[in-house]
């Protein structure tokens, strides 16, 4: 069955440093891959996308990686603040599978100042 | 990015009653609506498809009896959980998009918290 694994464990780090969170996924091709945010009590906002045939894509703060042969995202915010204090998710969309997402649990990240 | 809301915000009802939550999308014309429920501490899980003017498309497990959709226009889903018990207490977030949003971007509500008593 498709599976898609997050970190379970709240990544703990310190404000200026950077986060690394991982998004691995097994019996899955999937299009194209998304990063969202979500606080607690709050519904997910989208931060990126990257698609089958991108190997990197950044946003003010964040980089996005997609590896189809590892079968991995790896997700970075740069000189993290503690207003980045949430849960991240990640999220796939098989090619045919149009447009329904599948989420990974989501990674907690707490910056301490 | 687009808007999306949701009503109401949270909701407490007895169990045996029906329970209906809208979704709106504020500032653009959503073809498609999904609907997911989150338990704490675990990831959305994709209850249901709605694409405007048809019916529903449920995922496995999901009863389309117990779990109304109804997207009657381009700016509304509802979905209506019906002789709601305890076990149905969850996070229920709605999600659009559409044409003019590159249907590759969801846009998602605020979420409604549903306590069964």
């Amino acid at each position: 069955s498709q599976k898609i694994e997050q970190n379970s464990e709240a990544l703990n780090i310190q404000e200026g440093k950077t986060a690394t969170l991982t998004c691995n996924y097994t019996n899955y091709s999937p299009a194209y891959l998304q990063w969202y945010r979500q606080d607690p009590g709050r519904g997910p906002v989208f931060l990126l996308l990257i698609r089958e045939n991108e190997k990197e894509k950044r946003k003010e703060r964040l980089k996005v990686t997609f590896d189809t042969t590892l079968k991995q995202s790896l997700f970075h915010i740069t000189a993290s603040q503690p207003a980045d204090s949430a849960t991240y998710l990640c999220a796939l969309v098989g090619p045919d599978s149009w447009g329904k997402l599948q989420f990974g649990a989501g990674t907690q990240v707490v910056v301490t100042p | 990015g687009a808007v999306v809301s949701q009503h109401p915000s949270w909701v407490i009802c007895k169990s045996g009653t029906s329970v209906k939550i809208e979704c709106r999308s504020l500032d653009f014309q959503a073809t498609t609506m999904f609907w997911y429920r989150q338990f704490p501490k675990q990831s959305l899980m994709l209850m249901a498809t709605s694409n405007e003017g048809s019916k529903a498309t449920y995922e496995q497990g999901v009863e389309k009896d117990k779990f109304l959709i109804n997207h009657a226009s381009l700016t509304l889903s509802t979905l209506t959980v019906t002789s709601a018990h305890p076990e149905d207490s969850s996070f229920y977030i709605c999600s659009a998009t559409g044409q003019s949003r590159g249907y590759n971007e969801q846009f998602f509500g605020p979420g409604t918290r549903l306590t069964v008593l």
